[in-house]
């Protein structure tokens, strides 16, 4: 089975701070995404990557970054945390060529910035 | 924004298929139907995609309309894990240039399953 993980369920930050979220799956994935997940809004991609330091932006890119420096880690980041952007965080994975396009999905980060 | 529509919530009793709608009107010819699910505190789940012809795998079942405006999601005996929310997602052919081509998520509906 395709496992991704993500490094923390619950993360509380402070307003400024550098936030740091990980995902690594464990399936040679080429594709991996970062989501944001907020009630009434659905799921939305911050950013995603096709290939190891390659990165695209999504649908709200602005106060993230990413990296992608080894195939199976695809690192957030929040260069200085704010409250409006406590979430819940999702990493996502899926392989590129078999015509099935299916997402994996870790658990989730739920970030906390007070 | 999401190009589907689907009922905010609807129960199901334990045992009973669930018949989860999904409206998706202005789909065009080569895009395909997905649904995943949220159980409660994860992360989303794959369950089945289609392009036109009926799907079905071990978790659900598939039935596209022949316009293709629409669709329903079939769980032919649902439990109480089968609570979750259900989202129906349209998107481009998966091919290898664009299978990284994002996922547009609606609502989704709100499926309970009652003992």
């Amino acid at each position: 089975d395709v496992k991704v993980t993500q490094s923390s369920r619950y993360l509380v930050k402070r307003t400024g701070e550098k936030v740091f979220l990980e995902c690594v799956q464990d399936m040679d994935h080429e594709n991996m995404f970062w989501y944001r997940q907020d009630p009434g809004l659905g799921l939305r991609l911050i950013y995603f990557s096709y290939d190891v330091k390659m990165k695209e932006k999504g649908d709200i890119p602005e106060g993230y970054s990413v990296s992608r420096e080894k195939k199976e880690r695809f690192s957030l980041i929040l260069e200085s945390a704010s409250t409006n952007q406590t979430s819940m965080y999702l990493c996502a994975s899926s392989y590129s060529g078999t015509g099935k396009y299916e997402q994996y999905f870790g658990p989730g980060t739920r970030l906390t910035v007070t | 924004d999401a190009k589907t529509t689907q009922p905010p919530s609807m129960d199901c009793a334990e045992g009973r298929a669930a018949n989860l709608p999904c409206n998706h009107s202005t789909i065009s010819g080569n895009e395909y139907v997905y649904w995943y699910r949220q159980i409660h505190s994860q992360g989303p789940q794959y369950i089945i995609h289609g392009l036109k012809n009926n799907e079905t795998n071990e978790m659900a079942s598939l039935i596209i309309t022949e316009d293709r405006k629409s669709s329903t999601l079939i769980l032919p005996h649902a439990t109480l894990r089968d609570t979750a929310v259900y989202y129906c997602i349209v998107r481009l052919s998966p091919t290898l240039m664009d299978s990284n081509y994002q996922l547009i998520w609606g609502a989704g509906t709100k499926l309970i399953i009652k003992p």
